[in-house]
């Protein structure tokens, strides 16, 4: 069972507040994604990390912004959030050493811009 | 960019009724896997098959990658209301981040 936690799972709050979502895992993978999916829809690329002090921007254009200071965690921020930032947010690992052939995923933290 | 495609979009089913959906791509994929999702959850990883042609069996899913490893299918017997749920398939090339499908919403009812 993978190992990839997420925290808050449920999260509502008001516009303009700074918001950050967590996401830690404890398997030592060094590749880590955050994915935005709406309710019913595709999930879409929105960051990810190759390592440590390593961060890239994904598929699909977000205000939000990451960080990778340690193997482990991959926090998701947005400086100010608005109604448009209301989706899930889902978090993945993988690890290139054994190939990268699949990602696991954490339990997602559903946001609501109020 | 490679782009997945997944049919059919949305299924209904009795339970105990035999179902198969299907994963299409132009891509040629070093890996490709298949994930269920229920609302409010994270995918949950199903099965990874990587050499063409593949078979996998998980209990009463069956899993096959296309020979030109471009497609894929899964094949659910006998479905029951727990397997409820979207079907993401995912695949990745080597070298680049994982693409997936939009994927396949299946009820199985009671």
């Amino acid at each position: 069972e993978a190992d990839i936690y997420q925290t808050p799972r449920y999260l509502v709050i008001g516009t303009g507040k700074k918001i950050t979502l967590e996401c830690s895992q404890t398997m030592g993978h060094d590749k880590m994604y955050w994915y935005q999916q709406d309710p019913g829809m595709e999930l879409h690329l929105i960051h990810y990390s190759y390592g440590v002090n390593s961060t890239e921007k994904g598929d699909l254009s977000s205000e939000s912004t990451v960080s990778r200071i340690r193997t482990e965690h991959f926090p998701l921020t947005l400086e100010s959030a608005r109604p448009s930032h209301t989706s899930q947010y889902l978090c993945a690992s993988s690890d290139p050493e054994s190939g990268e052939t699949e990602a696991f995923f954490g339990q997602g933290t559903r946001l609501t811009v109020v | 960019t490679q782009l997945l495609e997944q049919s059919p979009q949305f299924l209904s089913i009795q339970e105990g009724e035999n179902l198969t959906v299907y994963c299409n791509s132009s891509s040629v994929f070093s890996s490709l896997q298949w994930y269920r999702q229920e609302p409010g959850e994270g995918p949950v990883l199903l099965v990874t098959v990587v050499t063409g042609g593949e078979v996998k069996k998980l209990k009463r899913l069956t899993f096959q990658f296309g020979d030109a490893r471009k497609d894929s299918s899964l094949h659910i017997t006998a479905a029951q209301p727990g397997d409820t749920g979207l079907y993401l398939c995912a695949g990745r090339i080597y070298g680049q981040n994982f693409v997936f499908g939009p994927g396949t919403r299946l009820s199985v009812l009671p």
